[in-house]
């Protein structure tokens, strides 16, 4: 089946730890993209990447990280300079064309121990 | 950047209602979505629309890019629409990047 892949569901972290949140997809999809959802809030963009090896900032980007090395992968590493973490995170991708349809995975709940 | 505010925040519908949900945004854009994020997280994307009319099933949806606003209807809702229902739009100058509302929660009671 085509789709995005996000793993863990549920993550903790621990005080003064990286994690990462893997985003896989197998759409052969050019762009991928990062948001973080707080409760009862919408989506605020943290990085996105429209080809391999180059990645741009978003509106929140502070205290996280990003890598894409292969064009199906985007992981997203949690610093511990971010210091308020606890959040919904949502990976996207989209064909890298004018309509940018975005298509979102299920999702990392990411709390704090 | 570009702003967009969603109307009601918050909604309650009896089963077989019609509802209409709005999305103001302040400047123009070429891409405009509607998605719907079930209960779980989930986000589904109903509707590509920078213009025009687009009907669904159930939903239909209306964007009057002059006048920077958008419209989702449901009707005859059923409990399986409840959720929050967001819009998100892409400036001219945007490069890609989604500018997302604030959302319109929506309960539909059986």
């Amino acid at each position: 089946d085509g789709g995005i892949t996000q793993s863990p569901k549920y993550l903790f972290r621990k005080e003064g730890q990286n994690v990462t949140l893997s985003c896989e997809q197998n759409l052969n999809h050019d762009a991928m993209y990062w948001y973080r959802q707080d409760p009862g809030q919408g989506l605020r963009l943290i990085y996105y990447s429209q080809i391999v090896n180059d990645f741009q900032k978003g509106d929140i980007a502070e205290g996280y990280s990003v890598s894409r090395e292969k064009k199906e992968s985007f992981p997203l590493t949690v610093t511990s300079a971010q210091k308020n973490p606890t959040a919904f995170y949502l990976c996207a991708s989209s064909i890298r064309a004018a309509k940018n349809i975005q298509y979102f995975g299920a999702g990392t709940r990411l709390s704090v121990l | 950047g570009i702003q967009v505010e969603q109307s009601p925040p918050d909604l309650i519908l009896q089963e077989g209602a019609n509802s209409t949900l709005r999305c103001n945004f302040s400047d123009s854009v070429n891409n405009l979505q509607w998605f719907h994020q079930n209960p779980w997280g989930q986000l589904i994307n109903l509707f590509y629309i920078p213009s025009g009319t687009k009907q669904n099933g159930r939903l239909s949806a209306t964007t009057v890019a002059t006048e920077r606003y958008s419209l989702l209807y449901i009707s005859s809702s059923q409990t399986t629409d409840s959720g929050v229902y967001f819009c998100a739009v892409e400036g001219n100058n945007a490069g890609n990047m989604l500018t997302f509302g604030g959302g319109t929660r929506l309960m539909v009671k059986p």
